[in-house]
C-alpha cells in the first residue's frame, strides 16, 4: 500500500502566484481531509470530503483558498493569490468512512514557502 | 466541542515505559492517539472508546468515567521521540481537533 501521496513535497513561490497542492488518497478510502500546520496555530483542519463531496469547509481561511475532489483518487488545494502568511506544511489525510470513528491516515505533507 | 489537555513535554529513559496522560472536558466518541516525528505526517497509534486497548505499538487505558486516559509505550526507544496528540472527535462529524500535544523526549 503506497499510503497517501502528496505532491509537490516542497514548493517555493512568490507572493501573488497561484499554488496548487495535490493529494492522492489511499485506494478504497472515501473521506479526504486537508490540514495546515504552522508553529503558531498547530495542526488545523481546513476542509474535508466524503465521497468526493465537500462536507465542512469552515476551516478554510478565506476565499483565496479552494479545494476540489473531482474523483475518488484525486484532490487539489489551491491558493490564489498566495501570501507569505500562507507558508506552512499542508497535509492531506484519508479514511474509510463507514459509521464514523474511522482512522485517518496522513500523507508526508507539502512544505510551502511564499516569499 | 470536546477538548483534551496534555502536558507540554515529558522525558523517558530508553527501555522504560512512557506513560502519557490526557484529560478530557467532554467525550462521547472514540479517543485517538497520533504522533508526529519531526515534521512528518501524523502517524496513527491507537484508539479506544470505553475499554482498554492494546496493539503492537501501545496500550491505551481509559478511566471508567472517560474523563482521562493514559497512552503507554511499554519499552520506549529513541525512535519514539515525537509529539503525541490525544484527540477526540467532534460530535456527529468526522473532524479531529488536534491540540498542542505532548513532546516526548526519549534519552539514552
Amino acid at each position: 500500500d503506497a499510503g497517501v501521496i502528496q505532491s509537490p513535497r516542497h514548493e517555493v513561490t512568490e507572493m501573488g502566484q497561484e499554488v496548487t497542492l495535490r493529494c492522492k488518497p489511499i485506494s478504497g478510502h472515501n473521506s479526504l481531509f486537508w490540514y495546515r500546520q504552522t508553529m503558531m496555530r498547530g495542526l488545523e483542519l481546513l476542509i474535508y470530503f466524503n465521497n468526493n463531496v465537500p462536507i465542512d469547509d469552515s476551516g478554510m481561511p478565506e476565499d483565496r483558498f479552494s479545494a476540489k475532489m473531482p474523483n475518488a483518487s484525486f484532490s487539489t488545494l489551491k491558493i490564489q493569490p498566495s501570501e507569505p502568511r500562507d507558508s506552512a506544511v499542508y497535509f492531506c489525510a484519508s479514511s474509510l468512512y463507514q459509521r464514523g470513528g474511522e482512522t485517518q491516515y496522513f500523507g508526508p505533507g507539502t512544505r510551502l514557502l511564499v516569499l | 466541542d470536546a477538548k483534551t489537555t496534555q502536558p507540554p513535554s515529558m522525558d523517558c529513559a530508553e527501555g522504560r515505559a512512557a506513560n502519557l496522560p490526557c484529560n478530557h472536558s467532554t467525550i462521547s466518541g472514540n479517543e485517538y492517539w497520533y504522533r508526529q516525528i519531526h515534521s512528518q505526517g501524523p502517524q496513527y497509534i491507537i484508539h479506544g472508546l470505553k475499554n482498554n486497548e492494546t496493539n503492537e505499538m501501545a496500550s491505551l487505558i481509559i478511566t471508567e468515567d472517560r474523563k482521562s486516559s493514559t497512552l503507554i509505550l511499554p519499552h520506549a526507544t529513541l525512535r519514539d521521540t515525537a509529539v503525541y496528540y490525544c484527540i477526540v472527535r467532534v460530535h456527529n462529524t468526522d473532524k479531529l481537533i488536534f491540540g498542542t500535544g505532548t513532546r516526548l523526549q526519549v534519552f539514552p
